[in-house]
């Protein structure tokens, strides 16, 4: 199994609603990863776990809140979220170590109204 | 702070053609560089990664090389098919982490 599972593929919410965001993986990677990418603009890093820890949190804002209940899970939860907040959030994965390529979910598109 | 720039923005070839994609980056203290395909609304996929002490890597139709010393590689696609259109985004990985080039959407016209 080569692939990471994100769900739900698509996601509408309103700014006081609370939503999650899931990702899978069963290749035994131990870092995990979560980007924010703007229709035509490249994927933004935003938190990334190691061994189920976060190791990289790249200043981002506290209505994100990232959680790895295990090492084949990471979920993103979302509360009181902005329009701006509208994006594809990519879910990706990879061995730890450099030189490790990363494998990427097919995202999940959120619209916040 | 790394910088990477890709040029063209927008490719629009005829099948069959062979292009090159260029990459550029602004510290050579990198640890590898991948080149990653994305189809509209989805994730990417990664096709080739190069390490730093590496020149070039290839797969079936692709080729991509690394001059790390003037920040630059090239993603080399033969004989292309309308199934290569997509947008090919390159990334950097150093301290900072992977980061990503603009991308370069890629057209191949039938």
């Amino acid at each position: 199994d080569t692939e990471v599972t994100q769900t739900p593929k698509h996601l509408v919410m309103g700014m006081t609603n609370k939503k999650s965001l899931k990702c899978e993986q069963h290749m035994g990677h131990r870092a995990m990863y979560w980007y924010k990418q703007k229709a035509k603009k490249p994927p933004e890093l935003m938190f990334v776990y190691s061994y189920e820890k976060l190791s990289i949190n790249e200043s981002v804002p506290s209505r994100f809140s990232p959680e790895c209940p295990n090492s084949s899970l990471l979920n993103l939860h979302l509360h009181a979220l902005q329009p701006e907040d509208s994006a594809l959030y990519l879910c990706a994965s990879s061995p730890l170590g450099t030189n490790e390529k990363l494998f990427f979910g097919s995202g999940t598109q959120l619209s916040v109204l | 702070k790394q910088e990477v720039t890709q040029i063209p923005a927008a490719l629009s070839v005829p099948e069959g053609e062979n292009l090159v994609l260029n990459c550029s980056f602004t510290d050579s203290a990198i640890y590898n560089l991948q080149w990653f395909r994305q189809d509209p609304g989805k994730g990417l996929t990664s096709l080739l990664l190069i390490q730093s002490s590496q020149r070039e890597q290839t797969s079936g139709r692709l080729n991509a090389s690394l001059d790390k010393s003037s920040g630059r590689s090239t993603l080399y696609i033969a004989a292309s098919q309308p199934g290569d259109s997509a947008t090919y985004l390159c990334a950097v990985e150093g301290a900072q982490k992977l980061v990503f080039g603009q991308g370069t959407r890629l057209t191949i016209n039938p």
